[in-house]
């Protein structure tokens, strides 16, 4: 089976601007989730999908939202962003207990 | 939430066990505890997930006291390849409530 995907992997954008990463699933999962990496802060949840719905929500401010398809593909969006966006962004796929997670995206914010 | 607690870094040699330790003096009932393993520039990958006692796999066994205070991850015989950052999780089968550790830091030298 592939693993999960993230594109793009490497993003430049600058203040103010707004930016969105998509994850495509392992097949047959329909869980996914998101997250926040950062030296600083280590991985931080930001919210969690299942069948197009957002299940669970992490404690990020409302610039950061999410989606869901029906093919269990999801996006990441962020607006207005700061420099402090500036992170690796995770998903992970997921069935029963165990997550699976994308290389992520290198998001840099100038 | 569940508050995690990890060693920022730990030393070990080629062929030596190592033992990384994660305080969660808040776990709730229904939380588990998973450890991952991440390399540079890729995603976590899942190492063990334990909900009390003891957890073994073919990589590492996770030892769970009676409390659930706390949870020691073991590798056995570690190789320079085990160098990399370990994270402790502790979540709910529902990811409502999910808490990463700040993850600790394993260099393995010959």
């Amino acid at each position: 089976k592939a693993g999960v995907t993230q594109t793009p992997r490497y993003l430049i954008k600058t203040r103010g601007q707004q930016v969105t990463l998509s994850c495509s699933p392992i097949s047959g999962h329909r869980s996914v989730s998101w997250y926040q990496q950062t030296p600083g802060q280590g991985l931080q949840f930001l919210f969690e999908y299942f069948s197009e719905t957002q299940r669970n929500k992490g404690n990020f401010p409302g610039r950061f939202s999410g989606r869901q398809f029906s093919n269990s593909r999801s996006e990441m969006n962020v607006s207005t962003l700061e420099l402090g966006d500036s992170a690796l962004y995770l998903c992970a796929s997921s069935i029963g207990g165990e997550q699976f997670f994308g290389p992520g995206t290198r998001l840099t914010v100038l | 939430l569940a508050k995690t607690t990890q060693p920022i870094s730990m030393d070990s040699y080629e062929g030596q066990e190592v033992n990384i330790t994660c305080s969660h003096n808040n776990i709730a009932t229904n939380d588990y505890i998973t450890w991952y393993q991440q390399f540079p520039s890729q995603g976590p990958r899942f190492i063990i997930q334990g909900y009390k006692t003891k957890v073994t796999n073919e990589v590492a066994s996770l030892f769970i006291p009676a409390d659930r205070k706390s949870s020691t991850l073991s590798l056995p015989r570690v190789s320079l390849s085990d160098t990399a950052v370990y994270y402790c999780l502790v979540a709910d089968s529902g990811y409502s409530t999910l808490t990463f550790g700040k993850g600790t830091m394993l260099l393995v030298s010959p």
